[in-house]
């Protein structure tokens, strides 16, 4: 596709419950981003990719959360033991490269998370 | 404190006006600056890039830095219904993709 893309555009889940967030990042895109945004507020950093490996996951809250890019394109953000303040849009970015970095993250919609 | 901040307003201006959104910040290691719209249920969208201090301008968009102040700005000239968003900064301190946000002003142009 022309842009990125993030599934579920929507999820709903329980307290407790797994969760897992799809990123489809722009074809050539070699580093990715994943953000959280909470109602009224700007976007949180959680971690980035450079390729496949984490180059910096220093956003990320706890242990509940865990990102992969096994393949250097795909990304899963994935959620164990959700909690109501887990609550969010989760943004996923892709850039050309990290380390130009002219701060032209490319932004998909976001899957907004739900636990109720 | 925030590393950076930003009135959340809403900010509501008439068609035609000049709007001045602005942030400021605490960490002087803060070299590059953006800007970022963002419309309803959309992902961000970046409208500007600065490097360091000084002025930019791109048609009716224009984006000062002070670095010596801690403060940035975006002026909007001639603004529209269509420009009605919520309007990010950020910043970073390097080469690199850890950009800090700053909460974002919702700014509504009417009719």
């Amino acid at each position: 596709g022309a842009g990125v893309s993030q599934t579920p555009s929507n999820k709903v889940t329980e307290k407790g419950k797994y969760v897992e967030l799809r990123c489809d990042p722009i074809s050539g895109h070699t580093a990715l981003y994943w953000y959280r945004q909470s109602l009224g507020q700007g976007p949180e950093f959680l971690i980035y990719f450079q390729g496949t490996g984490a180059a910096d996951d220093s956003g990320l809250p706890n242990d509940r959360f865990f990102a992969v890019r096994p393949e250097g394109s795909v990304s899963t953000l994935k959620i164990q033991r959700t909690e109501r303040g887990d609550s969010a849009v989760y943004l996923c970015a892709s850039s050309l490269m990290a380390g130009t970095n002219t701060g032209e993250l490319f932004f998909g919609e976001g899957s907004r998370l739900t636990v109720l | 404190q925030k590393e950076v901040e930003q009135d959340p307003g809403p900010l509501s201006v008439p068609e035609g006006a000049i709007v001045s959104l602005n942030c400021t910040y605490s960490n002087s290691a803060f070299q590059y600056f953006m800007w970022y719209r963002q419309y309803s249920r959309k992902g961000p969208e970046l409208l500007m890039y600065t490097y360091s201090s000084g002025n930019k301008e791109d048609g009716r968009f224009t984006a000062q830095v002070d670095k010596s102040s801690k403060y940035i700005s975006l002026f909007i000239r001639d603004s529209q219904p269509s420009d009605s968003a919520t309007y990010l900064c950020a910043m970073t301190p390097n080469q690199g993709g850890k950009l800090i946000f700053g909460q974002g002003t919702e700014l509504s142009v009417k009719p």
